[in-house]
């Protein structure tokens, strides 16, 4: 099956840097990449996600590319903000299951 | 947007005895739901894929007899996990999806302990 891995497994960031968070995925039947943000406690939220035809996808202060051919996937937070201080785990979906990374812990410094 | 609901949010048992978990979409019809479990900051595990009217698919070592699932309907379905042991202590969540391979929605989970 697939094996998504994760990295960093943790994160400390300055207030307004940046934060990367990347993605390594073993399945290449996988087309779609999503990413989900959860806060202690609460359910996974979807924060942006990106297909197998696109290299690059931008919402704001989000984007997340993508690697076919390496097999890997990032996502790039920019002018990061206290609230952004959550976990975060990407994940690959061959089919209509999703895999999930391990999740990397986000610490946003005021 | 599209909800999920999860009851219960916790419950507490006794080593050998079951509990059901229900997942609904209160306002989309699901064609597929999944049951993850989730340790104390760990990732989710997709435990199984279940479709409406058909047998939940496993992933490889979730024990189908111990973590029993029902789709019943395209807004509901329970996992009941039989004979239970402290070491099922877990998250639970399920999320359900209304096309093939779109935006996953998550229920709030349940807290599963067993003492």
């Amino acid at each position: 099956g697939e094996n998504v891995e994760q990295h960093p497994s943790t994160l400390s960031v300055q207030e307004g840097d940046s934060a990367v968070i990347k993605c390594t995925y073993s399945d290449s039947a996988s087309n779609y990449f999503p990413w989900y943000k959860q806060e202690l406690g609460k359910r996974p939220q979807l924060i942006i996600d990106i297909r197998s035809n696109v290299g690059e996808k931008k919402d704001q202060r989000i984007a997340v590319t993508l690697n076919k051919t390496a097999k890997h996937f990032s996502l790039h937070i920019t002018e990061t903000q206290p609230e952004d201080s959550a976990v975060y785990f990407c994940a690959a979906s061959p089919g209509n299951q999703f895999y999930f990374g391990t999740g990397t812990s986000l610490t946003v410094i005021p | 947007g599209a909800v999920v609901s999860q009851h219960p949010s916790w419950v507490i048992c006794k080593s050998g005895t079951s509990v059901k978990i229900e997942c609904r979409s209160l306002d989309f019809q699901a064609t597929t739901m999944f049951w993850y479990r989730q340790f104390p900051k760990q990732s989710l595990m997709l435990m199984a894929t279940s479709n409406e009217g058909s047998k939940a698919t496993y992933e490889q070592g979730v024990e189908k007899d111990k973590f029993l699932i029902n789709h019943a309907s395209l807004t509901l379905s329970t996992l009941t996990v039989t004979s239970a042991h402290p070491e099922d202590s877990s998250f639970y969540i399920c999320s359900a999806t209304d096309r093939g391979q779109g935006e996953q929605y998550f229920g709030p989970g349940t807290r599963l302990t067993v003492t």
